[in-house]
């Protein structure tokens, strides 16, 4: 199993660029989310899914949309990049939020 | 804003002496996990402990909770070097069942 994967590893963007960050599971899990690390701030939750075709808003939603179209694939995309979204981004899996979270590898996105 | 807040922030301690951290949450949960983070990568589950239980443990860490105080306890027994990383507490909501947030973390230095 590959677990978690995340791309792309690394990206900068130019302010008021779009992008799309890729997360995919090979576990079946139902539940799946994206958090953001800052330096200091912990990890702080952006969006999460129960399920496909469910997402919901976590702590730091503005910015940031996502789709679940497939039990698989949690894409987090960036409508129009902004400094403030300077950051390192992990998605994560897990059975139910109740259970054990598999994160990926993490993407560090840079925009000036 | 965050649900678990870890103490303390910065920790250093000599291999073989006993790390402790501590978190405190704000609302009624059912579970509360502890994660660990070695520097740039993702965030690896430790233990989960439920909300009707009081202690658990695994190979050298013990994990407390205390739902009367909205708090938990992290012990790392016999440190080594290779425990160096941060540390992180997450707890879910009792409330609104499906979001797992985390908190700012405790910085485990261990030195030989």
């Amino acid at each position: 199993n590959a677990g978690v994967t995340q791309t792309p590893k690394f990206q900068v963007l130019k302010t008021g660029q779009s992008m799309t960050l890729q997360c995919a599971q090979d576990m079946n899990h139902e539940y799946m989310s994206w958090y953001r690390q800052d330096p200091g701030m912990g990890l702080r939750l952006i969006h999460y899914s129960v399920g496909a075709g469910i997402t919901d808003q976590g702590e730091v939603p503005n910015g940031y949309n996502v789709s679940r179209s497939t039990t698989e694939d949690f894409p987090l995309r960036l409508l129009s990049a902004a400094p403030s979204q300077t950051s390192v981004y992990f998605c994560a899996s897990g059975r139910t939020v109740y259970h054990e979270q598999y994160f990926g590898p993490g993407t560090r996105l840079t925009v000036t | 804003s965050q649900q678990g807040e870890e103490d303390p922030q910065a920790l250093s301690i000599q291999e073989g002496e006993n790390a402790t951290m501590n978190c405190s949450y704000k609302t009624s949960i059912n579970n509360l996990q502890w994660y660990r983070q070695n520097s740039g990568r993702g965030l690896v589950h430790l233990i989960l402990i439920r909300s009707n239980e009081r202690e658990k443990h695994s190979g050298r860490l013990r994990v407390t909770l205390d739902t009367s105080k909205k708090s938990s306890s992290l012990l790392i027994t016999a440190s080594r070097a290779a425990d160096t990383a941060s540390y992180f507490c997450a707890t879910d909501n009792a409330g609104t069942a499906s979001k797992l947030t985390f908190g700012t973390g405790t910085r485990l230095q261990v030195t030989l």
